[in-house]
């Protein structure tokens, strides 16, 4: 079974910063693409950034571009997000999302003083 | 950046009724769009790929047609659990894009 599990999301001050996970399971985690996916809240869905399989090509949102960084390390079968200078509309459900197809239960990013 | 216009933003309609939600590209995506649909606290559940194909497991009530820029997402005959938001989302080409999404509620 298809498993993405977030972690890592949580309560930040405005110009902090802070690092998502997503540990994979269920299927080979190299052979992917990933996403990053945002949802703030009462909002719709907005695309954050993507990574290829091998972490060697990379692409962001202008929103978040020069502020956050899509990684994974295939041999943990994980996929991160690293996010700095936080501001206030990056509050948001944030996901992981296995290609087109797979999405986990996402974890939630406040930004607030 | 491509923009994805659903229509209508919200639908109100009865368990049985046949639905029809339109998504508009504003150029040419060929059939990359997929539709997911969410239910409240949850996340999205991919529904159709390609503009057509259905993902396995997904009800045969629901079809997706359309290329270039219109598409179409149908389900044939409402159920309950079909009450939820509906998405569209291109993948023809970064910043990969989606709809506002459209909301379908109990009448």
């Amino acid at each position: 079974e298809v498993q993405l599990v977030e972690s890592g999301g949580g309560l930040v001050q405005p110009g902090g910063s802070l690092r998502l996970s997503c540990a994979a399971s269920g299927f080979t985690f190299s052979d992917h693409y990933m996403h990053w996916v945002r949802q703030a809240p009462g909002k719709g869905l907005v695309w954050v950034s993507r990574i290829d399989t091998v972490g060697s090509s990379t692409t962001y949102a202008d929103s978040v571009k020069g502020r956050f960084t899509i990684s994974r390390d295939n041999a943990k079968n994980t996929l991160y997000l690293q996010m700095t200078s936080l501001r206030a509309e990056d509050t948001a459900v944030y996901y992981c999302r296995r290609g087109r197809d797979y999405w986990g239960q996402g974890t939630l990013v406040t930004v607030s003083s | 950046d491509i923009q994805m216009t659903q229509s209508p933003s919200s639908l109100s309609a009865s368990v049985g009724d046949r639905v029809t939600i339109t998504c508009r590209a504003s150029q040419s995506i060929s059939n990359y769009l997929n539709w997911y649909q969410q239910k409240p606290g949850k996340a999205p559940k991919l529904l159709i790929y390609s503009a057509s194909t259905l993902q396995s497991g997904v009800p045969s009530r629901f079809s997706g047609s359309g290329s270039g820029t219109e598409f179409t997402l149908i389900i044939s005959s409402l159920q309950p659990e079909d009450f939820a938001t509906y998405y569209c989302q291109q993948s023809h080409s970064t910043p990969i894009t989606f709809g506002q999404g459209t909301r379908l509620e109990i009448k």
